[in-house]
């Protein structure tokens, strides 16, 4: 059963930076592709990227100069950095899987599944 | 980007009732949608994906249909578990997009 575990800081100031790790278990990262989303308190769900076992990446554009995201094999594990945060940055953050489809040899996102616990991060001075 | 806007935002519906989730997608996505339910405090979990495939331990009063630019969420028969938000996201391109969210309360 695969389960993803999150972890990190929950309170940040203004234009610090944000850093998340989710540690993967029952499944390989190398066999699959991870995702990013977060939900502002009280609102929806707002896809931050997505990545792949080599490190290639793809990132909404509302985030991408601010944001990083990066893979360790030897720790199964996953990060997200989100740079120069304000309020409007307050959610709470989930990792998860993605499932993948091919179209014409090239993997696409199908769906997500499972998803981790979630980290609550808040912004504020 | 793609918007997905579902209807309604707001449900309330009694136990063992039929309803239905409308999510429409501002362009044609072919069957690349998925719906999540989210209840409070708790992550989403995948139901259904590409439309109408229903995920494996996912009651089969559950059900998804739709392509194109319109989708439908049907719960057969409302068990009071159900009630909770849903959630229709579309995986055909980047970036991905989720609808704005249905809560769906007990009458």
């Amino acid at each position: 059963q695969v389960q993803l575990q999150q972890w990190g800081a929950g309170l940040l100031k203004p234009s610090e930076t944000l850093s998340l790790t989710c540690a993967v278990y029952g499944a390989s990262l190398s066999d699959n592709f991870w995702t990013w989303i977060r939900q502002p308190p009280g609102k929806g769900l707002e896809w931050i990227g997505d990545i792949n076992h080599s490190g290639s990446a793809n990132y909404n554009p509302s985030l991408m100069s601010r944001v990083t995201m990066s893979v360790d094999l030897s720790t199964k594990q996953l990060f997200l950095k989100l740079r120069s945060v304000t309020a409007a940055d307050s959610a709470v953050y989930y990792c998860a899987r993605v499932g993948i489809r091919y179209k014409w040899n090239a993997p696409r996102v199908n769906w997500f599944d499972p998803w981790g616990q979630g980290s609550l991060v808040i912004v504020s001075s | 980007d793609i918007q997905l806007t579902q209807s309604p935002s707001f449900l309330s519906a009694s136990v063992g009732d039929r309803v239905t989730i409308t999510c429409r997608a501002s362009q044609g996505i072919s069957s690349y949608l998925a719906w999540y339910q989210q209840k409070p405090g708790k992550a989403p979990k995948l139901l259904i994906y590409g439309a109408s495939t229903l995920q494996s331990g996912v009651p089969s009063r559950f059900s998804g249909s739709g392509s194109g630019t319109e989708f439908t969420l049907t719960i057969s028969s409302l068990q009071p578990e159900d009630f909770t938000t849903y959630y229709c996201q579309q995986v055909d391109r980047y970036p991905i997009t989720f609808g704005q969210g249905t809560r769906l309360d007990i009458k």
